[in-house]
Formats: structure tokens, sequence, C-alpha cells
């Protein structure tokens, strides 16, 4: 059974980078064929998708966060990272990771990973 | 961008009744649209993909219909485990926005 779990630091100062790891199980990231992609949600407020990386590194970017997103993928380590610039208080939320799936296309995402709060905050 | 609204904001449901959950595009996604669940402190959960299929493990008395502009997510009789956010997403074209969710809560 797949599964994904985030890492990283849960307090970050303003100004500072968000840096956030997705540890893949249960598969390869390698030999998959899927994206990947990363999903935040704001304290009390909805979904919203930040970034998507294919196996082979190809990336995708909501356009209103692209200019401070960096997303990549380490297959060696079978995982793939956030990386969020210049954070301010706005960016504060729960950090998920999930798989889009079926294979090869950015489509739903399937399974997701537990979340993880990260608090911007000096 | 391609908009996605949920409505109601809220729904107030007896268990047992039928729930009927609105998505709205602001341009048409033919059928590429998903239905999730989540739960208070949880993940969210795949209910329906292709506007219509269920996914693995998701109980019948959940039904997604519609294609286009307009969508409905129905859950036939409400089960206490039920009650929870549930949101829409298009996966026509990137960006893949989400809608802002409806919260079924207990009547």
């Amino acid at each position: 059974q797949l599964r994904l779990q985030e890492s990283g630091p849960g307090l970050v100062k303003p100004s500072e980078t968000l840096s956030l790891t997705c540890t893949v199980s249960g598969g390869s990231i390698s030999s998959s064929n899927y994206y990947w992609g990363w999903i935040r949600q704001s304290p009390g407020k909805g979904l919203e998708w930040i970034g998507s990386i294919y196996y082979s590194g190809k990336t995708y970017y909501d356009p209103s966060l692209k200019s401070r997103v960096t997303v990549s993928v380490d297959t060696s380590r079978n995982q793939f990272s956030l990386k969020l610039y210049f954070v301010t208080a706005a960016d504060t939320a729960v950090y998920y990771c999930a798989r889009h799936s079926p294979a090869a296309v950015l489509y739903w995402f399937d399974p997701w990973g537990q979340g993880t709060l990260v608090t911007v905050s000096s | 961008e391609i908009v996605m609204t949920q409505s109601p904001a809220t729904l107030s449901v007896s268990p047992g009744e039928r729930a009927t959950l609105s998505c709205r595009a602001s341009q048409s996604v033919s059928n590429t649209l998903a239905w999730y669940q989540q739960k208070p402190g949880q993940a969210p959960r795949l209910l329906i993909y292709g506007a219509s299929t269920r996914a693995t493990g998701i109980p019948a008395r959940f039904s997604g219909s519609g294609s286009g502009t307009e969508f409905t997510l129905t859950i036939s009789s409400l089960q206490s485990e039920d009650f929870a956010v549930y949101y829409c997403q298009q996966y026509d074209k990137w960006p893949f926005l989400f809608g802002q969710g409806t919260k079924v809560e207990i009547k």
C-alpha cells in the first residue's frame, strides 16, 4: 500500500524559506510514472494546489505562487520536496503531499499524506 | 484559471436523509472533476473521479453526476461518519483549483 509522509520544520520565520519533504513508501517514485504534488490548507480555509512534479523532474506550479516555489524530486531517496521562499504569515497552513492518479497524467489526488502544520512566525 | 464554486456552504441534514451538494465550474471541464471528503484533523480522501466514478472502497451511497460546468455529489442516506466537509476539484487544466467546500452537518 502506497504511503506518503511529510516532514520538516513546524515553525518558520517570516522572510525565510519553508522546506518540506515527502517520503514515499510502498512504491517507487522513479519506476511508477506518476506525478506528485503539494497542496496546502490555511487554518479554517479550503485547499490550495501549490505545484506538482513528474518523476523525471518536470514541474507545474500555481501561477500565484510560481515566483516563490520550487518542487524537486530525489528518486534515490524516494522523496520529493517543496521549497517556499520569502514566507509570510499568510503561508501558515497544513501542507499535504499527494500523488496524482492515474499514472502519467495530472489528474486527481490519491493518496494523500497526513499533512504537516507549518506556522510562520517570529 | 477555472474557478470552482460550491453550494451551499453548509448543509444541515438528519441521519438517513439524502444530501445533495453542488459544484459549478467557471468554464467547461468536461467530466474532469473529483470529489473529496475531509474530516477534522484528517487529510482529504478521494470519493469520486471522472465526475461519476467511485474511488476504491467508497460506499455506493455516494454518487456523482454532471458534466461541463454543473456537477452534483449525492449521499443517498447519510450515515454518522459522512458528516464532514466535501470539496470538488477540476483537473481539466492547471492550476488545479478546488471549490471552497461544503460542510455537511447534523441537523
